[in-house]
């Protein structure tokens, strides 16, 4: 049975401050890896992925990936009350039919102004 | 990113009618698409796979005659749940995926449709 497991939260932040999201999953096969943002009564927004070891940078936004711990983080830096939402870690294994992704069950972020 | 649409984003139907849900994608073509079901402050299931021009891969333990997909074209996938039922209530959300600027393939959501049935 593959896993994706994300702490379910809530993990409360203050304004400014930095949200460190973390991800693990069991098949060391994976390749492709992504963080999706969704907030209440709406469907998942794609806002990382990231396919290689180490940091990818987008804005505010910082992936890391080790595939050797076979852990996927998310960084926020300066974070807004607008960052408040549940984010979901996604895993695409090849063994999967093609672009199959596995989700965790997301993890609750609030920040406080 | 892609653009996926969805229609209708509500609907209310009564018990034991049927309703039909499309996913479009407007600007890329995709052979597969995804549909997902979401209950309040739950996470994310997959039903099914949907491919173009084949049948739907459903997965385990979901009705395949009760949740009919069909995807004739390379941008239209439509899902038509069969005799709703209340328990049927629920967030239905489409993805479809695309190559991103990362050069791998990258899935996209639909905004979704929340099915009420009475």
């Amino acid at each position: 049975q593959k896993e994706v497991e994300q702490n379910s939260g809530p993990l409360s932040v203050p304004e400014g401050a930095i949200a460190s999201l973390n991800c693990t999953y069991s098949d060391r096969g994976s390749q492709s890896f992504f963080w999706y943002r969704q907030y209440s009564g709406k469907s998942p927004e794609l806002i990382m992925s990231i396919y290689s070891n180490g940091d990818k940078e987008d804005g505010r936004f910082t992936a890391q990936l080790n595939k050797a711990s076979q852990y996927v983080s998310l960084l926020i830096r300066d974070s807004q009350p607008s960052d408040s939402a549940t984010y979901l870690c996604a895993v695409n294994t090849p063994t999967d039919s093609w672009g199959k992704l596995q989700f965790g069950a997301g993890t609750q972020v609030v920040v406080t102004p | 990113g892609a653009v996926v649409s969805q229609h209708p984003s509500r609907v209310i139907c009564k018990s034991g009618t049927s309703v039909k849900i499309e996913c479009r994608s407007l600007d890329f073509q995709a052979t597969t698409m995804f549909w997902y079901r979401q209950f309040p402050k739950k996470s994310l299931m997959l039903m099914a796979t949907s491919n173009e021009g084949s049948k739907a891969t459903y997965e385990q333990g979901v009705e395949k005659d009760k949740f009919l997909i069909n995807h004739a074209s390379l941008t239209l996938s439509t899902l038509t749940v069969t005799s709703a039922h209340p328990e049927d209530s629920s967030f239905y959300i489409c993805s479809a995926g695309d190559t991103g600027t990362s050069g791998g393939y990258e899935q996209y959501f639909g905004p979704g449709t929340r099915l009420t049935v009475t």
